[in-house]
């Protein structure tokens, strides 16, 4: 069974890059059956869809948060990961890091626990 | 950008009782990129419906969703205990995906 888990600093500080990783197990993200999502939920505030990676390396992400946005893939390590820099309080939230099965429904079926950032100087 | 608007904010509902949600999209969606999620506090969204209607793995047949266009509706035909949570709408169009606000079901 496919286990996504997120890791990274959960503090960073105002104009700097969060950097986080997702571990994928129990499923290989080269496989081709699903793509590799960031989704971020911001205090009282509902879900935010930033940005997936295919084991490809297509890349496509949210246009609201594009430019300040590089999700990466590491084969090797069945891991993919977000940068987001220039980052403020706005920034401040639960990170997931989710898969998206590669079918015609575009769904998100496994999600990781999630990791909480913080932006403080 | 496809707004979802859910409502209500809040269902106030006894165990037993039947759920009614609604999630209204600012332009028309594709049945086939409509989907429903559950979220309890501390865990991360759990996928219950996909394709508007078409239940997840696992996902007992308590639930239930229907709709097209721009309204949709998730069904909680008897409320168990371990129900009560917030449940969010999911669309996918223009290239990008959105979610709803959510409904937040609490016992009353």
């Amino acid at each position: 069974q496919v286990q996504l888990q997120e890791s990274g600093p959960g503090l960073v500080k105002p104009s700097q890059t969060l950097s986080l990783t997702c571990t994928v197990s129990g499923g290989s993200i080269s496989s081709g059956g699903y793509y590799c999502s960031w989704i971020r939920q911001r205090p009282g505030k509902g879900l935010e869809w930033i940005g997936y990676i295919y084991y490809s390396g297509t890349t496509y992400y949210n246009p609201s948060i594009e430019s300040r946005v590089i999700i990466s893939l590491d084969t090797s390590k069945n891991q993919f990961s977000l940068e987001l820099s220039s980052v403020t309080a706005a920034d401040a939230a639960v990170y997931y890091c989710a898969t998206m099965p590669a079918t015609n429904y575009w769904f998100f079926d496994l999600w990781g626990r999630g990791t909480l950032v913080t932006i403080s100087s | 950008e496809v707004v979802l608007t859910q409502s209500p904010g809040t269902l106030s509902m006894s165990p037993g009782e039947r759920a009614t949600l609604s999630c209204r999209a600012s332009q028309s969606v594709s049945s086939t990129y409509l989907a429903w999620y559950q979220q309890k506090p501390g865990q991360p969204p759990r996928l219950l419906i996909f394709g508007a209607s078409n239940r997840a793995a696992g996902i007992p047949d308590r639930f239930s969703g229907s709709g097209s266009g721009t309204d949709f509706t998730l069904t909680i035909s008897r409320l168990e205990p371990e129900d009560f949570a917030v449940y969010y709408c999911q669309q996918y169009g223009s290239s990008l995906w959105t979610f709803g606000q959510g409904t937040k079901v609490e016992i009353k």
